[in-house]
């Protein structure tokens, strides 16, 4: 079946630098924009970084330009966040998401169970 | 960046009742807007894209409507498994794409 794992969560210190995988199967992984959309504990959903299907276009959220960087590997159908400078408030549950719609998939129509991420010293 | 205004924060429903949900945008989205839903513990599902077209899978008493800057989402009798938060998300002008606050629809 369609399906996205997320790994590679826990907790870190503020500054240093955590890299998330999401293994995607069931699907044509090289054929969908890849997102991360997070979700800090009893808030709301942000969106975070998305990248074209081919890897060749990536957009970013404010918050985290220059900072985190996502990337795929079709051959391995993973998608990847790395993270580094970490905040406090990058404390969050982190989702892969698939995108639908579009050339890159504006809306998400499958999701992960998420990671979660926890910067604290 | 658009922002996107959810209303209200909490509705109280019974079972079998009606459920209207609003989001508002800061700046027309034409009618580049999502649904969402999320239980507690769970990841979020797509139910609604398009403002007003419902994806695979989602009962028809989920409908959506609006466009330009005010949108619906409506549930027209709510059953047990429909309480849960919902979310909007624009995709007209990004990036960002940007979601509304949430309302959590509960039991009355």
């Amino acid at each position: 079946q369609v399906q996205l794992v997320e790994s590679g969560g826990g907790v870190v210190q503020p500054g240093r630098s955590l890299r998330l995988s999401c293994a995607a199967s069931g699907f044509t992984f090289n054929n969908y924009g890849m997102h991360w959309v997070r979700q800090a504990p009893g808030k709301g959903l942000e969106w975070v970084a998305l990248i074209w299907y081919d890897g060749s276009i990536e957009y970013y959220a404010d918050s985290v330009k220059g900072r985190f960087t996502i990337s795929r590997d079709n051959s391995k159908n993973t998608l990847y966040l790395q993270m580094n400078t970490l905040r406090a408030e990058d404390t969050a549950l982190y989702y892969c998401a698939r995108g639908y719609l579009g050339v890159v998939g504006y809306t998400f129509d499958i999701w992960g169970q998420g990671t979660m991420v926890t910067v604290s010293s | 960046e658009v922002v996107m205004t959810q209303s209200p924060a909490t509705l109280s429903v019974s079972s079998g009742e009606r459920a209207t949900l609003s989001c508002r945008a800061s700046q027309s989205v034409s009618s580049n807007v999502a649904w969402y839903q999320q239980k507690p513990g769970q990841a979020p599902r797509l139910l609604i894209y398009g403002a007003s077209t419902r994806a695979t899978g989602v009962p028809a008493r989920f409908s959506g409507s609006g466009s330009g800057t005010e949108f619906t989402l409506t549930i027209s009798s709510l059953q047990s498994e429909d309480f849960a938060v919902y979310y909007c998300q624009q995709y007209d002008n990004w990036p960002p794409l940007t979601f509304g606050g949430g309302t959590k629809v509960e039991i009355k």
